[in-house]
């Protein structure tokens, strides 16, 4: 089946922890999403990248880190700069081709930091 | 980014149709307008998008006025399964478009029995 996988589901860590959040896709996309979402709120954007060994600064980035090595993968590292980590993790992607805005999105990832 | 405004949350009750509207005064011309559904605890999920008129697909019917300043998503007879949160998103998505969203805190759809 194609999609986007995310792991682990729940994660719990010690504050002052730096966690790396998985997201894997197989369908072939070239472009890379992740959201940040806290109770009651909409989505908010963390970081995107649209290509291989290239990502830009969504519009809360300020302590959180990705990389992108390889097509499939986008792992977002949560570090111990991010004031407030815990909320609901999404991953998503696209094609970047035009007249589309349709991205897929995994189930996401419950960060809690104590 | 156009920004939207909706209604925070909308009853329904089981079979009747429910129309969710969204205002985007400030919509570009090369703007196109998207709807997601999500459920507690998933990802969203695309529904519809369009640019003028009327859109249909299996799911919804998106309705959009000459001047697309709004645009209202209807859902035909709504289950119980309808229960989510509506987002509605407005952006260009043709050249050098990169993606970017901006979600709202979206329309709280409750129907009950």
């Amino acid at each position: 089946d194609g999609g986007i996988t995310q792991s682990p589901k729940y994660l719990f860590r010690k504050e002052g922890q730096n966690v790396t959040l998985s997201c894997e896709q197989n369908l072939n996309h070239d472009a890379m999403y992740w959201y940040r979402q806290d109770p009651g709120q909409g989505l908010r954007l963390i970081y995107y990248s649209q290509i291989v060994n290239d990502f830009q600064k969504g519009d809360i980035a300020e302590g959180y880190s990705v990389s992108r090595e390889k097509k499939e993968s986008f792992p977002l590292t949560v570090t111990s700069a991010q004031k407030n980590p815990t909320a609901f993790y999404l991953c998503a992607s696209s094609t970047t081709r035009l007249s589309s805005y349709e991205q897929y999105f995994g189930p996401g990832t419950r960060l809690t930091v104590t | 980014l156009a920004k939207t405004t909706q209604p925070i949350s909308m009853d329904s009750y089981e079979g009747q149709e429910v129309n969710i509207t969204c205002s985007h005064n400030n919509i570009a011309t090369n703007d196109y307008i998207t709807w997601y559904q999500q459920f507690p605890s998933q990802g969203p999920r695309f529904i519809i998008q369009g640019y003028k008129t009327k859109v249909t697909n299996e799911v919804a019917s998106l309705f959009i006025p000459a001047d697309r300043k709004s645009s209202t998503l209807s859902l035909p007879r709504v289950s119980l399964s309808d229960t989510a949160v509506y987002y509605c998103l407005v952006g260009d998505i043709g050249s050098g478009n990169t993606g970017k969203l901006i979600f709202g805190q979206g329309t709280t759809l409750q129907v009950k029995p």
